[in-house]
C-alpha cells in the first residue's frame, strides 16, 4: 500500500500570495501517477491536477503540479480568498488508490 | 456527463451491516476499462479509498477494511454497491461514490455529493 504524506498540516497566507503545498510518497511514483484535490466544507473533492502536472478542465491556470518519483507539489499562484480549501494529494497508480492527509489553506 | 447519487441509510446501528447504493446517470454504466469506487471521509478528517469494482468485475479493497467490505455492481439498473458488516462507530462518515471519465488510467473526477452514515444505537 502506497502512504502519501501532505506537508505542512496547514498554511496560513495572504490574497496575492504563492502557496507551495508538498506531497510526499512512500514508494516511487512511476508515470507520475498523482493527482491533487480541493475540498471546500459540505462539498466533494473537485480534481485540479492529474499526471502530476496536467490541470484538469476548467481549473484556472494558478493552480499547477509538478515533482516525479516521490515527491510531488502543488503551487498556488496568486492566493485569491476562493481558495480557501483544504487540498489532498492521491495516487492511482496502484488499484488500491490512496490519498494524503490533506494540507488545510487558510487565507 | 455522469451523475453519480448516493442513497441508503442514514443510521446503522452498532455490529450492523452498512448498505449503501450509488445510481449513474446521464452516461454509459458498462465502459471499456473503468472502475467505481467507494471513498469515505469521517467528521472533520480526510478522505480514505475504501475499494473499488471494475466493468471486468475485479474489485480491490483497502487492506484495514478488506475483511469487511463487499463492493457489487449491477449494470442493468446502472448501479454499484457497497457493504460493510459488523460496523462500529468509528464507520461513522460521509461515503462518496466516484469514477473517472476517461479510459485512461486516471483518477476520480466524477463524484457524488456524498452520503452521512451515522453509526450509533
Amino acid at each position: 500500500e502506497i502512504v502519501l504524506t501532505q506537508s505542512p498540516g496547514t498554511l496560513s497566507l495572504s490574497p496575492g500570495e504563492r502557496a507551495t503545498l508538498s506531497c510526499r510518497a512512500s514508494q516511487s511514483i512511476s508515470s507520475r501517477y498523482i493527482a491533487w484535490y480541493q475540498q471546500k466544507p459540505g462539498q466533494a473533492p473537485r480534481l485540479l491536477i492529474y499526471g502530476a502536472s496536467t490541470t484538469a478542465t476548467g481549473i484556472p491556470d494558478r493552480f499547477s503540479g509538478s515533482g516525479s518519483g516521490t515527491d510531488f507539489t502543488l503551487t498556488i499562484s496568486r492566493l485569491e480568498p476562493e481558495d480557501l480549501a483544504i487540498y489532498y494529494c492521491q495516487q492511482y497508480h496502484s488499484a488500491l488508490q490512496s490519498f494524503g492527509q490533506g494540507t488545510k489553506l487558510q487565507i | 456527463q455522469l451523475q453519480l447519487q448516493e442513497s441508503g441509510p442514514g443510521l446503522v446501528k452498532p455490529s450492523e451491516t452498512l448498505s449503501l447504493t450509488c445510481s449513474v446517470s446521464g452516461g454509459s454504466f458498462s465502459r471499456g476499462n473503468f472502475y467505481w469506487a467507494w471513498i469515505r471521509q469521517p467528521p472533520g478528517k480526510g478522505l480514505e479509498f475504501i475499494g473499488s469494482i471494475y466493468n471486468s468485475g475485479s474489485t480491490y479493497y483497502s487492506p484495514p477494511l478488506e475483511s469487511r467490505v463487499t463492493i457489487s455492481m449491477d449494470t442493468s439498473k446502472s448501479q454499484f454497491s457497497l457493504k460493510v458488516t459488523s460496523v462500529t462507530a468509528a464507520d461513522t462518515a460521509v461515503y462518496f461514490c466516484a469514477t473517472k471519465s476517461t479510459s485512461a488510467n486516471s483518477p476520480p473526477d466524477y463524484w457524488g455529493q456524498g452520503a452521512l452514515v451515522t453509526v450509533s444505537s
